[in-house]
């Protein structure tokens, strides 16, 4: 299996921050790469597909990147609703795997 | 905006059979365009994907679960279904249904249902 880990595992920061997760996968899935957002109590929501497509009507200020190996998710500014863990999943190769997550909370 | 609910049972017992339904309310399983998947998550951890269903019946799961899942979809009820056999307490966890877009350049879970706990004990 393909191993996803997300760091670092928990983040706190301040509002209107800039905000950067990282997920590294054990070998190359090119950009087939996805982050999703969960908030406490509720079922994950898409936010980004492909490394970098932002999923329609999520906000501009979400953004991801990388390829390969390497891949990151971006808050530009951190708002009070974006807390919540944040999760990258592979779908490269099967099974699917999900990163550990990254709890994001409010400094 | 199309909406999945799972239902079933909150409770069973080890060894037994875990029984989940998902009812897919404002679009149809029949479509071309999607995949229908199970993803559960323990606890207090991550999430697990365990399988997949086409509306034709094909099916690909995880193999960590050592083939102890079926799948079926019944497009005259619009919901597909997960039997999970001989489950133990590490089978303990929400279990979400949810729509798998899968395009040439997409496969992504972009719609869930609300998740639903099902606690494995005697």
């Amino acid at each position: 299996d393909i191993q996803m880990t997300q760091s670092p595992s928990s983040l706190s920061a301040s509002v209107g921050d800039r905000v950067t997760i990282t997920c590294q996968a054990s070998q190359d899935i090119s950009n087939h790469l996805n982050w999703y957002q969960q908030k406490p109590g509720k079922a994950p929501k898409l936010l980004i597909y492909d490394a970098y497509n932002l999923e329609t009507g999520v906000p501009s200020r979400f953004s991801g990147g990388g390829s390969a190996t390497e891949f990151t998710f971006t808050i530009s500014s951190l708002q009070p609703e974006d807390i919540a863990i944040y999760y990258c999943q592979q779908y490269h190769d099967l099974p699917y795997t999900f990163g550990q997550g990254t709890k994001l909370d409010i400094k | 905006q199309p909406q999945l609910q799972e239902s079933g049972p909150g409770l069973v017992k080890p060894s037994q059979t875990l029984s989940l339904t998902c009812t897919v309310s404002g679009d149809s399983i029949s479509s071309r365009s999607y995949y229908w998947g199970w993803i559960r998550q323990p606890p207090g951890k991550g999430l697990e994907w365990i399988g997949s269903i086409y509306y034709s019946g094909s099916t690909y799961d995880n193999p960590s679960l050592k083939s102890r899942v079926t799948m079926s979809a019944d497009t005259s009820k619009n919901e597909f279904s997960l039997k999970m056999r001989s489950v133990t307490a590490a089978d303990t966890a929400v279990y979400y249904c949810a729509r798998q877009r899968l395009q040439k350049r997409e496969n992504v879970f972009d719609i869930w249902g609300q998740g639903t706990m099902v606690t494995v004990s005697s």
